[in-house]
């Protein structure tokens, strides 16, 4: 079945330091790629997402890369902030309407 | 636009009582999900509505657990009799047809410790 693999942290960081957390997928045919994000006491949130391999999703300064060939679909931050201190989740899904299947979620702490 | 609301967003009950959880959608969303959300752990689907037809339930313990969306609008998910590891978050979402992918949006959350 399909399945979704991540950096399981914590991580600490200092604030601007680059950020990579590393999201590998395992599914059959072509999935559409997601990074959820989930702020101290909020419910999940979007952060980016791409649909087809090679596109890029970004937002809020966070960018990830649909790599087919990889099976991956990392997310890169070039300098994070304490306010992105948060869990991260990667998940899959495949089809219209279909379920999201997340990996276990990495902590991200950011100290000033 | 208002987001999912989802209440309550905090209940302890003690094990083999039953609990309920309420969803309500964003507006115009016809598909409703349920996932269980276990700590240290990644979401998984419980369920999935399209409208008030049930899409998948392969992972609900059907034992335990019901959920129903009468009107194709609110939903309720019911544990009766609640075990030890039922303690998580509920997570409630619903999603719009995004030019060819769904777009999940997440409430808050129903927290249940079971005691």
């Amino acid at each position: 079945g399909n399945s979704v693999t991540q950096m399981e942290g914590p991580v600490t960081l200092s604030e601007e330091a680059f950020l990579t957390i590393n999201c590998t997928y395992t599914a059959t045919g072509y999935p559409s790629l997601f990074w959820y994000v989930q702020y101290p006491g909020e419910g999940l949130q979007l952060l980016l997402k791409a649909t087809k391999a090679d596109d890029k999703g970004s937002n809020k300064g966070f960018e990830a890369t649909y790599r087919k060939e990889t099976t991956s679909f990392h997310l890169e931050k070039g300098s994070v902030q304490v306010s992105d201190s948060a869990v991260y989740f990667c998940a899959l899904s495949q089809g219209g309407s279909e379920k999201l299947v997340f990996g276990k979620g990495m902590k991200l702490t950011v100290n000033p | 636009e208002a987001g999912v609301a989802q209440s309550p967003r905090y209940k302890i009950i003690e094990k083999r009582q039953s609990v309920a959880f309420w969803c309500n959608p964003i507006s115009g969303h016809a598909t409703l999900y349920w996932y269980q959300q276990i700590l240290g752990q990644g979401p998984k689907l419980l369920i999935q509505f399209q409208n008030n037809g049930v899409v998948d339930d392969s992972q609900l313990p059907k034992d335990r657990f019901s959920a129903e969306r009468l009107k194709g609008v609110d939903s309720t998910l019911k544990i009766q009799p609640a075990k030890l590891e039922d303690s998580a978050v509920y997570l409630c979402a619903s999603s719009s047809w995004d030019g060819g992918t769904d777009t999940q949006y997440f409430g808050p959350g129903t927290r249940l410790t079971v005691l």
